[in-house]
């Protein structure tokens, strides 16, 4: 079976102020991670992909994550956070299970103050 | 290369009517899957097709349908609508059936209001 939690239903940074997006996932299999953003009123955009190369995992506009195993997380980060962030970040797990192969987290909505 | 189109992007009807949503995947692309989302149950999985045939589907009751077509295009269906299938539906497309390391690629999605 698997699932994925994202512990953190919103956050709220301050512009300039590091982002900390944080991803706990449970999979019986090898399992690749991802992370979507959506602004608003528009559709999902890969921001990085695990797949069990690096652990450490740079993706688009500064954006990285880390593949703890042990821990089972993959938390999302950004050193300087920008108002452009703001928006819904989703974490997601897919593994070859036989059955249903792709779960979304419930979403966590990063607001960025001024 | 194109991404993800989907049509139309916003559509309103009425309860008891029936809808017709269309994804056109990215070239090449021979798998689609449909995904409700809505501020309550988040994103839910509908459906996934490849090389026309379906191969997950996602606990929704059978009003809900899809199909694919040979040059990949997608279509879902949903008869008899209710208030609660007011929701955006997004259609994301990949090479291979999703499971694996393969990015899925979303569409914009289609926003429909039942009244």
């Amino acid at each position: 079976a698997q699932s994925v939690t994202q512990l953190d239903s919103h956050v709220s940074v301050s512009e300039g102020t590091p982002v900390l997006l944080r991803c706990n996932y449970s999979s019986s299999y090898s399992p690749s991670l991802f992370w979507y953003v959506q602004h608003p009123n528009k559709g999902l955009q890969l921001l990085l992909k695990y797949t069990s190369a690096a652990t450490l995992v740079k993706g688009i506009n500064g954006f990285e994550a880390e593949f703890k195993k042990s821990e089972t997380s993959f938390h999302l980060t950004k050193p300087s956070a920008h108002m452009s962030d703001a928006a819904e970040y989703f974490c997601v797990v897919s593994a070859d299970t036989g059955g249903f192969k792709t779960i979304f987290g419930a979403g966590t909505r990063l607001f960025v103050k001024a | 290369k194109a991404g993800v189109t989907q049509t139309p992007r916003y559509l309103i009807k009425t309860r008891g009517q029936q809808v017709t949503l269309s994804c056109s995947p990215i070239s090449g692309h021979r798998s689609v899957s449909w995904y409700q989302q809505t501020p309550g149950q988040g994103l839910q999985f509908l459906f996934e097709y490849f090389s026309e045939t379906q191969r997950n589907k996602g606990n929704f009751p059978g009003r809900f349908s899809g199909r694919q077509f040979s040059n990949s295009r997608s279509e879902m269906n949903v008869s008899t609508l209710e208030l609660g299938d007011s929701a955006l539906y997004l259609c994301a497309s990949s090479l291979v059936p999703s499971g694996g390391s393969d990015t899925q690629y979303f569409g914009p999605g289609t926003r429909l209001t039942v009244l």
